[in-house]
């Protein structure tokens, strides 16, 4: 399995905290991803990075930022959560390119109360 | 924008049945595809990535094939077994290169 962790796997916040979600590789992949999964809507970029301190949106970004300060670490931040923002979350990581095969994290699973 | 569909959303077969499972896209011009399967409460697992030059792609009782001309690709998994239970994800890059999935198959296999 590729390794790929993320951090808090389980979360409860209230609406209007801001909230920071962690993904962490140890493969020294060059891409690195945040979706969201949400019944009915399946899985959704939210942004991506190609590289230390080069990231992009994806389809679902209002609401949310990244950063990646190392190539390891890529962070999702929920500015100031709401209700909406409830889902299950995954990091992903592909070696050069998007369209090389993307591994998954276990996911983080977030409710905004 | 690349829209990705499968079906069935689920499907329920005996154990031993061969399954089939179905993907369709709307943009042909894909550099490649993806399936992947996810357990509940788990992430994705990369099953299966098939060129956009091949037509096949094998690993033991699992099968893609890729008609890009027609816009489908079908997972085939042979001799189906409990453990083979799953949800199953295509994936399809957009002209941006970012990957477009699926809702998909949600399979039961009984014992």
């Amino acid at each position: 399995d590729a390794g790929i962790t993320q951090s808090p796997r389980h979360k409860v916040t209230e609406t209007g905290t801001p909230v920071t979600l962690r993904c962490h590789q140890t493969e020294n992949h060059r891409y690195m991803y945040w979706y969201r999964q949400d019944p009915g809507h399946g899985l959704r970029l939210i942004h991506y990075s190609y590289g230390v301190k080069d990231t992009d949106k994806g389809e679902v970004s209002d609401g949310y930022s990244v950063s990646r300060s190392k190539t390891e670490d890529f962070l999702l931040t929920l500015e100031s959560a709401t209700s909406s923002q409830t889902s299950v979350y995954f990091c992903a990581i592909s070696e050069e390119s998007p369209q090389e095969t993307q591994y998954f994290g276990p996911g983080t699973r977030l409710l905004v109360l | 924008k690349q829209e990705v569909t499968q079906i069935p959303a689920a499907l329920s077969v005996p154990e031993g049945e061969n399954l089939v499972l179905n993907c369709s896209f709307t943009d042909s011009a894909i550099y490649n595809l993806q399936w992947f399967r996810q357990d509940p409460g788990k992430g994705l697992t990369s099953l299966l990535l098939i060129q956009s030059s091949q037509r096949e792609q094998t690993s033991g009782r699992l099968n893609a094939s890729l008609d890009k001309s027609s816009g489908r690709s079908t997972l085939y998994i042979a001799a189906s077994q409990p453990g083979d239970s799953a949800t199953y994800l295509c994936a399809a890059p957009s002209n941006d290169y970012k990957l477009s999935f699926g809702a998909g198959t949600t399979v039961t296999v009984r014992a």
